[in-house]
C-alpha cells in the first residue's frame, strides 16, 4: 500500500529551527513535495525534492533520502506567521499513472512567542 | 490573474439533496484534481482529470461524479449527499512538466445534514 507518516504536532519558540520528518512507503516514487496551509486557507506549494539532497529556498530547507525513504523539511528563523499545517506529498504511480500526489496527514506547527 | 477559483465557498445541504461544486482555472493547467479534507486526514484524492474530456478515479471516489468539458473548468457532483460527506473540497490544477507542483483554489466547505 501507500502511506506517508509525519508528526502530528510540533512546537517551537520564535527564531528557533523546527525539523518536520516525512517517512514514506509507495509503489512508486517520482519525487517528495512539501505544502503550507494555514488554518482555513488554501495548500501552497513550498518545496520539490526529485533526488537525494538538500534544496533551499529562504529560511526553507528540504532534504531527501531515497534509499531510506525519508524526506524532512527544515524552517530556520521562526516566525510567529509559520505557524500553520505542513503537508509531505508523494507523487506516486497509483492506477497505472504517475499524475497524482499522495498527501499525508499533516503536521501542525505551533511558533511560540 | 485568479489563478484556481472555486464556487461556492459554504454550502450546508440536507441528507438526499445534489449539487455541484465548480473550479475554474486560468492557468492553462492540462491536470486538475478534486479533493476532500477532513480532520486529521490530510487530502484525500476524489477525482482527477488530465485533459479536457478526461476523467479519472482517485482514492475515494464513491458517491461522487466529475466533468470536464472544457479545459479551464473542472465539476464536482453530489448526487444525492450522505452526512459523511460533510468535508472541506479543494480543487486544484498542475501542468504536465511540474506535477509535483499543485495549485489550490480556496475551498469549499460542506455541510450535509
Amino acid at each position: 500500500g501507500q502511506s506517508l507518516e509525519q508528526p502530528s504536532e510540533v512546537t517551537a519558540v520564535e527564531g528557533a529551527i523546527v525539523q518536520i520528518n516525512c517517512t514514506y512507503q509507495t509503489s512508486g516514487f517520482y519525487g517528495l513535495s512539501w505544502y503550507q496551509q494555514h488554518d482555513g486557507g488554501a495548500p501552497t506549494f513550498l518545496s520539490y525534492n526529485a533526488l537525494d539532497g538538500l534544496e533551499e529556498t529562504g529560511r526553507f530547507s528540504s532534504f531527501l533520502s531515497r534509499s531510506d525513504s525519508y524526506g524532512y523539511l527544515l524552517l530556520q528563523e521562526l516566525q510567529m506567521k509559520d505557524s500553520a499545517s505542513y503537508f509531505c506529498a508523494v507523487r506516486d504511480r497509483y492506477g497505472g499513472a504517475t499524475n497524482k500526489l499522495i498527501f499525508g496527514t499533516g503536521t501542525l506547527l505551533a511558533v511560540q512567542p | 490573474n485568479a489563478g484556481v477559483t472555486q464556487t461556492p465557498k459554504f454550502r450546508v445541504l440536507k441528507t438526499g439533496q445534489s449539487m455541484t461544486l465548480l473550479c475554474a482555472q486560468d492557468m492553462n493547467h492540462e491536470y486538475m484534481y478534486w479533493y476532500r479534507q477532513d480532520p486529521g486526514m490530510g487530502l484525500r484524492l476524489i477525482h482527477y482529470s488530465v485533459g479536457e474530456g478526461t476523467t479519472a478515479k482517485g482514492e475515494v471516489p464513491d458517491g461522487y461524479n466529475v466533468s470536464r468539458l472544457k479545459k479551464q473548468n473542472f465539476l464536482l457532483g453530489l448526487e444525492s449527499a450522505a452526512p459523511s460527506q460533510t468535508s472541506v473540497y479543494f480543487c486544484a490544477s498542475s501542468s504536465p512538466g511540474t506535477q509535483n507542483i499543485q495549485y489550490f483554489g480556496a475551498g469549499t466547505r460542506l455541510s450535509v445534514l
